[in-house]
């Protein structure tokens, strides 16, 4: 079964631009995470999608966005970038299903944005 | 508010000796608790989780951790340390939404480990 993808892999942009990211989930897992990791705040949820709707949501400003399409892949948007949104961004995929509190999630290998 | 605080930044150990890693947390109710790994340049990877039952979890690699209510703890070990266990390890523990569905990890700030040969 392949893993979860994550394309880019790398990414440089500048401020005030705005960029999409994009992951594909295991075939069957209908959740998509996406975390944030910084050196300097570690691990930060973004925003949790499941069968097309935003489940969960973290603490980021409203420039972060994301969507979910009927395949379950899913995109996030950071739009008018800063230069601390320069991180690693990564993506999880799990069944998600009710009563799967307990299911594991899933890591890509991320995408690695810089924001010059 | 939940937290995540792993107080050891950095450890570095020599192979073949025993290895725990910390992990403290705070959390109102039964904690769904976890521990990955992150190699450089990779994604992370589940090595075990607790969420109920016998409080000391086996997961793969042969790492074990052990669920302590009382401490707040559900620290990391492995006996023997192989060079390949040089990585970056995370604590987490997840938030049920209403649903009761976990999908939110909060997550500590990683412990990185150097293994000497």
């Amino acid at each position: 079964k392949a893993g979860v993808t994550q394309t880019p892999r790398y990414l440089i942009k500048t401020r005030g631009q705005q960029v999409t990211l994009s992951c594909s989930p295991i075939s069957g897992h209908r959740s998509v995470s996406w975390y944030q990791q910084t050196p300097g705040q570690g691990l930060q949820f973004l925003f949790e999608y499941f069968s097309e709707t935003q489940r969960n949501k973290g603490n980021f400003p409203g420039r972060f966005s994301g969507r979910q399409f009927s395949n379950s892949r899913s995109e996030m948007n950071v739009s008018t970038l800063e230069l601390g949104d320069s991180a690693l961004y990564l993506c999880a995929s799990s069944w998600g299903g009710t009563g799967s509190g307990t299911d594991t999630q899933y890591f890509g290998p991320g995408t690695r944005l810089t924001v010059l | 508010a939940q937290s995540v605080t792993q107080p050891d930044i950095h450890i570095t150990v020599s192979e073949g000796a025993s290895l725990e890693l910390r992990c403290n947390y705070s959390y109102g109710a039964t904690p769904y608790l976890f521990w990955y790994v992150q190699s450089p340049g990779q994604g992370l990877q589940l090595l075990l989780k607790y969420f109920s039952g016998d409080t000391l979890v086996q997961g793969i690699k042969g790492f074990e951790a052990e669920f302590k209510r009382s401490q707040s703890s559900f620290n990391l070990r492995k006996p023997s340390v192989h060079w390949s266990d040089a990585a970056e390890y995370f604590c987490a523990v997840g938030q049920d939404n209403n649903a009761g569905n976990n999908r939110k990890l909060i997550w500590g700030l990683g412990t990185s480990l150097a293994v000497n040969p």
